[in-house]
């Protein structure tokens, strides 16, 4: 299967708790993005990846969230001292730079903050 | 900032056509999209339309692109209970490394 991969597809946790998830794009995609969908609404964006260059992120990327891509391959998302606003799904996305404008999405980390 | 608007449900018989309505407002947009979301899924990425087209057909989906009052539809032929889902319009510019801007999704429902 060579379509982006998320893990873990579910994490339960306590509020105050650090949590972190991995997205793994299809490998000749150069860009990764991270989206939040909460429950009734469509994805928002938090931020993306160009190689391991972080670009951009949006104002809803608080300072207790962080996300790296050190080598350009796999991405993590980690966020600090979980509040139970946070619980939502957490969408990953890949494409490449150039040329096929469409992102593919892989399957969500579903966070429920306790 | 930019928006992207649709309704929030949508019900149909099977062997009908749907059709779902976005409207946005963003005039720099380049690509529009459509998504499928499935309960518990990720999104599905069903057509997307370049914005100097005003129409695209793929198989049962058609996409209806007005740019002038930046109006985008998608219309499902023989519609099947299997269609039941979310449908989100999505749109991208030329920012933010093209990050997708996002509708609140069309609940389509499917009666036998």
């Amino acid at each position: 299967d060579t379509g982006v991969s998320q893990d873990p597809r579910h994490k339960i946790t306590k509020r105050g708790q650090n949590v972190t998830f991995r997205c793994d794009p299809i490998s000749e995609h150069n860009r990764l993005y991270w989206y939040r969908q909460t429950l009734g609404q469509g994805p928002e964006f938090l931020t993306y990846f160009q190689n391991e260059a972080q670009l951009e992120k949006s104002r809803l990327l608080s300072d207790r969230f962080s996300a790296e891509r050190p080598k350009g391959s796999f991405s993590t998302l980690e966020i600090q001292r979980t509040e139970q606003g946070d619980s939502a799904m957490y969408l990953c996305a890949s494409r490449t730079s150039v040329g096929q404008e469409t992102q593919y999405f892989g399957p969500g980390t579903r966070l429920l903050v306790l | 900032g930019e928006d992207v608007e649709q309704s929030l449900f949508l019900s149909v018989r099977e062997g009908d056509s749907s059709v779902i309505n976005c409207t946005y407002t963003d005039s720099s947009s380049t690509y529009l999209y459509w998504y499928k979301q499935e309960p518990g899924a990720g999104l599905q990425l069903l057509t997307y339309i370049f914005s100097n087209m005003d129409m695209k057909q793929d198989q049962r989906l058609t996409v209806l692109l007005n740019k002038k009052d930046k109006h985008l539809s998608l219309r499902i032929a023989d519609t099947q209970t299997g269609d039941s889902a979310i449908y989100f319009c999505a749109e991208s510019g030329p920012n933010a490394g093209n990050m997708l801007t996002f509708g609140g999704g069309t609940r389509l429902m499917v009666k036998p």
